[in-house]
């Protein structure tokens, strides 16, 4: 089963930063903060990962609460391309550990 | 960035027909690959574990002899759907990962049609 709860949808404006939530209240330590997001009929794309520091890469920032049971991923500056389902992950790249996908947030730029 | 590549993207089978689904590792080593089907506005569902050298670990419900997974290189894994059914029409993806701290990679995606 997913450990990661989203919110089934988001809008967000054009050119504005999106800020998507998540919480993993049941992390353990080993345990990284993945974020993919799918465009309709595509494989999913990576995007970002964290371990308990913030993270910023070209695409998006994550930031990652103290207590590491929540996240947040911001697209600083949402184009119309970004709209897409976007997963949160908890994993930890270990043998027998599933990689597992919840219902993820959608993600509606609009202009 | 690493590449995982899909074959074939799309395929259109007759019912009770067989189709192999390919999966590769493009410019790294994959002990474990996964395996998903995902059915429209719904999410990616885990079908089974594949590790290389070793039979596949399928989840609940998934049934073991009409989904058949090989890993039998650190680079290919091999999604068979035996005697497929309409029902068994579905997006199907793989992923694979490197080392801890990596990401996990995923292919394009399969789009399966059985008529």
């Amino acid at each position: 089963d997913a450990k990661t709860t989203q919110p089934p949808s988001m809008d967000c404006a054009e050119g504005r930063a999106a800020n998507l939530p998540c919480n993993h209240s049941t992390i353990s330590g080993n345990e990284y903060v993945y974020w993919y997001r799918q465009i309709h009929s595509q494989g999913p794309q990576y995007i970002i990962h964290g371990l308990k520091n913030n993270e910023t890469n070209e695409m998006a920032s994550l930031i990652i609460t103290e207590d590491r049971k929540s996240s947040t991923l911001i697209l600083p500056h949402a184009t119309l391309r970004d709209t897409a389902v976007y997963y949160c992950i908890v994993w930890a790249w270990e043998y027998g550990n599933k990689l597992v996908f919840g219902a993820g947030t959608i993600l509606r730029v609009k202009s | 960035g690493a590449v995982v590549s899909q074959h074939p993207s799309r395929v259109i089978c007759k019912s009770g027909t067989s189709v192999k689904i390919e999966c590769r590792s493009l410019d790294f080593q994959a002990t474990t690959m996964f395996w998903y089907r995902q059915f429209p506005k719904q999410s990616l569902m885990l079908m089974a574990t594949s590790n290389e050298g070793s039979k596949a670990t399928y989840e609940q419900g998934v049934e073991k002899d009409k989904f058949l997974i090989n890993h039998a290189s650190l680079t290919l894994s091999t999604l068979t759907v035996t005697s497929a059914h309409p029902e068994d029409s579905s997006f199907y993806i793989c992923s694979a990962g490197g080392t801890a701290n990596t990401e996990a990679f995923f292919g394009q995606g399969t789009r399966l049609t059985v008529v």
